[in-house]
């Protein structure tokens, strides 16, 4: 089974700075899907950013990026130039094929002003 | 983006009493939707998944005989809380995937239900 771990339960940093929020996870499937969710207070679930195994380049979206080991099973999220709107739980997760999606146990950022 | 309906927002009941929370898919046709289970500062817990047109499927230790779900159509997805108790209290979410692939999958904006 897979599994998704997110060993960092709070994080908090000023606005502006850049924050890394660390996910790891285990697999045997070779082809599956990585993301990263955000749930602020108004409990919406958001996609923040969407990585696909197979592809070796990073993804970008503005201000997110992740890096992605592949043979670490590794994928953390980068935020630089943090904002205030940034302050939300993230959510890791994993989805291999028709399988369900599995979460990390979240992280709770805070940017302070 | 796709736009997932979900309705009520949030719901009182008695205990004892039926809740039914509608999850729509706006501008798309969902053939599987998910639903969770979500408590204070913690994660998502998959409930069940259901596929239209035939029955859940639901997670281990989620009795289906309580979370009754219902499919019917490409757009439309039922939770159905039956006898609800003070424990059954929580936030519930729906998602759903289109026919483009599994790997999208597009929230509601969940329910909080609060059993008195």
């Amino acid at each position: 089974a897979q599994t998704v771990t997110q060993s960092q339960p709070e994080m908090s940093v000023q606005e502006a700075e850049t924050v890394t929020l660390s996910c790891t996870y285990d697999t045997s499937e070779n082809n599956y899907y990585l993301f990263w969710y955000k749930q602020p207070p108004s409990r919406q679930m958001i996609l923040v950013i969407r990585q696909e195994a197979y592809k070796q380049q990073n993804a970008t979206e503005n201000r997110f990026s992740v890096n992605f080991q592949k043979a670490a099973k590794s994928f953390s999220l980068k935020i630089s130039d943090s904002q205030l709107g940034d302050t939300a739980m993230y959510f890791c997760a994993f989805k291999a094929g028709a399988q369900k999606l599995v979460f990390g146990q979240g992280t709770r950022l805070t940017i302070n002003p | 983006g796709a736009v997932v309906s979900q309705h009520p927002s949030w719901v009182i009941c008695k205990s004892g009493t039926s809740v039914k929370i509608e999850c729509r898919s706006l501008d798309f046709q969902a053939t599987t939707m998910f639903w969770y289970r979500q408590f204070p500062k913690q994660s998502l817990m998959l409930m069940a998944t259901s596929n239209e047109g035939s029955k859940a499927t639901y997670e281990q230790g989620v009795e289906k005989d309580k979370f009754l779900i219902n499919h019917a159509s490409l757009t439309l997805s039922t939770l159905t809380v039956t006898s609800a108790h003070p424990e059954d209290s929580s936030f519930y979410i729906c998602s759903a995937s289109d026919l483009t692939g599994l790997e999208k999958l597009f929230f509601g904006s969940g329910t909080q239900l609060s059993v008195l």
